[in-house]
């Protein structure tokens, strides 16, 4: 079974904007970590932002904000105020704690800011 | 800061050819892994490790060794390269295993075979 899903293969944003980027999880792991990623086209993974299992708020980084919503086992990233550095790839992914300790991912939504 | 440092970058490698990935850390992490992404696609997991001289298979194993002498190195062997194996690798470190730390990656290394 698919971990990870992300189901936006690509998505366009017009700068300024504040853009969603969907996750959906499955594990029967009581505690996990959520993670997103951004991939520029230089092709290194810089980490963005963090959502633990038992956290009650949500994330924010900055520009960045994980909407959590548990029951729906959703984790999606919001983008506020999009700008043309945002264009690349984003990657979902999750630890869970127990079995063994590996990042899984999603597939990728790749992110064009059009000015 | 070094972080999570792999050599080479870019390889060119012929069909039945092997070859080593580096992949050292300084930081002192337990946890290193290696991860391949192929074009337009996540990261699969190859191989990962939990400490020194424990080592144990990914989704993708195949194909693939990994040794894990020391802490700070966790070298990815490629033996009888195949086309397959085009792909960019990242090798990765983690602290521990709280879900909360996360993975730093190296820069990554571009792999083509011909």
């Amino acid at each position: 079974a698919q971990k990870i899903t992300q189901t936006q293969p690509g998505m366009f944003v017009q700068e300024k904007e504040a853009v969603t980027l969907d996750c959906t999880y499955d594990t029967s792991d009581p505690s996990y970590g959520l993670f997103w990623y951004k991939q520029p086209s230089s092709g290194e993974m810089i980490f963005l932002i963090y959502q633990g299992s038992y956290d009650q708020q949500n994330a924010t980084e900055g520009r960045y904000s994980l909407n959590f919503q548990k029951a729906r086992k959703s984790a999606n990233l919001v983008i506020s105020a999009s700008q043309l550095g945002d264009s690349a790839m984003y990657f979902c992914a999750m630890r869970e704690m127990f079995g063994n300790e590996k990042l899984t991912f999603g597939t990728g939504t790749r992110l064009t800011i059009i000015p | 800061n070094a972080g999570v440092t792999q050599t080479p970058k870019f390889r060119i490698l012929k069909i039945g050819q092997s070859m080593t990935l580096q992949c050292a850390q300084d930081m002192n992490h337990n946890y290193m892994y290696w991860y391949r992404q192929d074009p337009g696609m996540g990261l699969k997991l190859i191989y990962y490790s939990v400490g020194a001289g424990i080592t144990d298979k990914g989704e993708v194993p195949n194909g693939y060794n990994v040794s894990r002498s020391t802490t700070e190195d966790f070298p990815l062997r490629l033996e009888l390269a195949a086309p397959s194996q085009t792909s960019v690798y990242f090798c990765a470190s983690s602290p521990r295993t709280e879900p909360g730390n996360t993975i730093y990656f190296g820069e990554g290394s571009w792999l083509t075979v011909v």
